[in-house]
């Protein structure tokens, strides 16, 4: 696809339960971020990818978030053990890291609802 | 990442120009001035970026001032599908690290 897609769009799960959300970025881009943002709020970084590096986990809130990357594809954020307060748009955004500067496309997140 | 100041929300009747300030007075000299919008329900969108001359795209132009410690975005012929958040935010120049978002200005374009 052109864009970075994301799936689903919406998740409604119940407390405790585990959750998994999916980003396909686009094509040839070899940088994969997840940025989480509440109600009203801004944007929080939580985890970065650059090709076969380590990822930058600096933003990840508790040791209930977990992200894996396949290559330079497919990624997947999961949650442990949800809580209400993980109610939040999960937005997963790539760039061409080859690019000096390249700007980052973002999708249009997944909304996750936590009752 | 430097620090930004955005004024939280800003009005432009349909049509007309809408100039959007920022203050990033602490940017340092290897840091490029990104803007990003966001429009309801949606993610983030790249408008535009530079580093000390202004730049003009499709979407926006971006004005820098001498010292780089402000800049203004201008919509030359704002339409209600304008009506978003817009980031202002500073990135260093090296490799590609992660965006860090403020709150950003709320622009309501006004018929």
């Amino acid at each position: 696809g052109a864009g970075v897609s994301q799936s689903p769009s919406n998740k409604v799960t119940e407390k405790g339960k585990d959750v998994e959300l999916r980003c396909d970025p686009i094509s040839g881009h070899t940088a994969l971020y997840w940025y989480r943002q509440r109600l009203g709020q801004g944007l929080e970084f939580l985890i970065y990818f650059q090709g076969n590096s380590a990822p930058d986990k600096s933003g990840l809130p508790s040791d209930r978030f977990s992200a894996e990357r396949t290559g330079e594809s497919v990624s997947t954020l999961t949650i442990q053990r949800t809580q209400q307060e993980d109610s939040a748009v999960y937005l997963c955004a790539s760039s061409l890291a080859a690019l000096y500067n390249s700007p980052l496309h973002f999708g249009n997140g997944t909304r996750l609802t936590v009752t | 990442d430097a620090k930004t100041t955005q004024p939280p929300s800003m009005d432009c009747a349909e049509g007309r120009a809408a100039n959007l300030p920022c203050n990033h007075s602490t940017i340092s000299g290897n840091e490029y001035v990104y803007w990003y919008r966001q429009i309801h329900s949606q993610g983030p969108q790249y408008i535009i970026h530079g580093l000390k001359n202004n730049e003009t795209n499709e979407m926006a132009s971006l004005i820098i001032t001498e010292d780089r410690k402000s800049s203004t975005l201008i919509l030359p012929h704002a339409t209600l599908r304008d009506t978003a958040v817009y980031y202002c935010i500073v990135r260093v120049a090296s490799g590609n690290t992660p965006l860090v978002f403020g709150k950003g200005t709320r622009l309501s374009v006004i018929a």
